[in-house]
């Protein structure tokens, strides 16, 4: 079984600039999750899909970050405009069942630098 | 509001010892714990988990024990194989194993050596 792909692996922006991140959940999985995590800490949760619709987006920086998930599979997190404390790596995981918190499946997360 | 602490950024013991990973937590509406292993360009793989109805739960060389009355759990594996050197992060949830968001703790690097 394929693991969750994450595009790019690392990337370079100057602060003001706009960085998208692509995330393909495991085949079938029906939920996916995105997290934030600043070197130093743990991982933050940023949003949560159930499909294509948004269970939990309490802890986005909506003025600056959006998500989507269309057709329910695939999923795109935009950083406009970047600023230096976007610097984190940014993880994608996905999960067969709504709220099954021990089947989360991680990608191997972007590593973003702003600078 | 750090509400899950790992207070140890690293831990490093001898192959064929115990290693003992420490978690405080502040929000006593968390009822569901869990460790997590990351390696160096991975992301974080699921390890072991309790529920607030236990003070134990162990499974092969991992253990997890809760104490709800000092809001700590602690991680033991036993024996420490160099293989376990990785992050181990602390995560907690209110609503069961179902239940809403993860918030993880900020990780203990644990080095075993050979």
């Amino acid at each position: 079984e394929a693991g969750v792909a994450q595009s790019p692996r690392y990337k370079i922006i100057e602060k003001r600039q706009s960085v998208a991140f692509w995330c393909n959940p495991i085949s079938g999985h029906a939920t996916l999750y995105w997290y934030q995590q600043i070197l130093g800490q743990g991982p933050k949760l940023l949003i949560q899909f159930q499909n294509n619709g948004v269970v939990d987006d309490s802890q986005l920086p909506k003025d600056r970050f959006s998500a989507e998930r269309l057709k329910g599979v695939d999923s795109t997190l935009k950083i406009q405009p970047a600023k230096l404390e976007d610097s984190a790596v940014y993880l994608c995981a996905s999960s067969g069942r709504t709220g099954d918190l021990e089947t989360q499946y991680f990608g191997p997360g972007t590593r973003l630098l702003v600078l | 509001d750090q509400q899950v602490k790992q207070n140890s950024p690293s831990l490093s013991v001898q192959e064929g010892r115990i290693s003992i990973l420490n978690c405080d937590y502040t929000n006593s509406m968390f009822d569901y714990f869990l460790w997590y292993k990351k390696y160096p360009a991975e992301g974080p793989t699921f390890l072991i988990s309790i529920s607030s109805i236990k003070d134990k739960n162990e499974d092969g060389r991992f253990t997890v024990f809760l104490n709800k009355s000092a809001k700590h759990l602690s991680l033991h594996i036993v024996p420490s194989q160099p293989g376990d050197s990785a992050v181990y992060f602390c995560a907690a949830s209110g609503g069961g194993a179902s239940g809403s968001r993860l918030t993880f703790g900020e990780g203990t690097q644990l080095t075993v050596n050979p």
